[in-house]
């Protein structure tokens, strides 16, 4: 049972535009939410993150955006850049554990 | 600093054999977590240590499936024999805490991709 679901397993974005990354989770009991991207032949690196009586959080060109009523989350990259294309993680936390999505492969065009 | 450690970074072993992954946490973190990406399951926690000790290992998918962690700088990941359905990525992780909280995140290798055929 996927307790966190990444429903799209790519996008493509136009250089410049915004790129909308999405992420539902099933178990209210998460408290802390994550942001991972990966470069391929490398691990994850932690990206952004968002507690649960938080709805918003900033970072620069990276916000992550929590609605808990429904179970969603997502990442807004503005403005994206060929850099950003990779693999990104949604992650929540709960007793102590990370539990990660399937990724969503971002492609940046120039 | 150095990073998570990870040896090897490439395997590929018959079916039937044994596997063996290490890890190297970084210094002075007190957790480490054993990974496994695949397409379909994305990346899934096998087991995590807290101060050396095995805190939850509920992850772990057969008792193929073993991990250690002897010392507060070394890990391993067994599979002993391995199958084909074993082929993935393998990732260690070490943190600070197995606690998630503000600011506190957790660090991974580069992975381990085992192939076994």
């Amino acid at each position: 049972d996927q307790q966190v679901k990444q429903n799209s397993p790519s996008l493509s974005v136009q250089e410049g535009r915004i790129s909308i990354l999405n992420c539902d989770y099933t178990n209210s009991m998460f408290d802390y939410f994550l942001w991972y991207k990966k470069y391929p032949a490398e691990g994850p690196t932690f990206l952004i993150s968002i507690s649960s009586i938080k709805d918003k959080n900033e970072d620069g060109r990276f916000t992550v955006f929590l609605n808990k009523s429904a179970k969603h989350l997502s990442l807004h990259i503005v403005p994206s850049q060929p850099g950003d294309s990779a693999v990104y993680f949604c992650a929540a936390s709960s007793n102590e554990k990370l539990t990660f999505g399937t990724g969503t492969r971002l492609t940046i065009i120039p | 600093d150095a990073g998570v450690i990870q040896s090897p970074r490439h395997e590929v072993t018959e079916m039937g054999q044994e596997v063996t992954l290490r890890c190297k946490p970084i210094s002075g973190h007190n957790s480490l977590f054993w990974y496994r990406q695949t397409m379909m399951r994305g990346l899934e926690l096998l087991i995590y240590f807290n101060n050396n000790v095995p805190i939850d290992d509920s992850g772990m998918p057969e008792d193929r499936f073993s991990a250690k962690m002897p010392n507060a700088s070394f890990s391993t990941l067994k599979i002993q024999p391995s199958e084909p359905r074993d082929s993935a990525v393998y990732f260690c992780a070490s943190s600070l805490s197995h606690r998630v909280l503000t600011g506190n995140t957790i660090y991974f290798g580069e992975g381990s991709w085992l192939t076994v055929v």
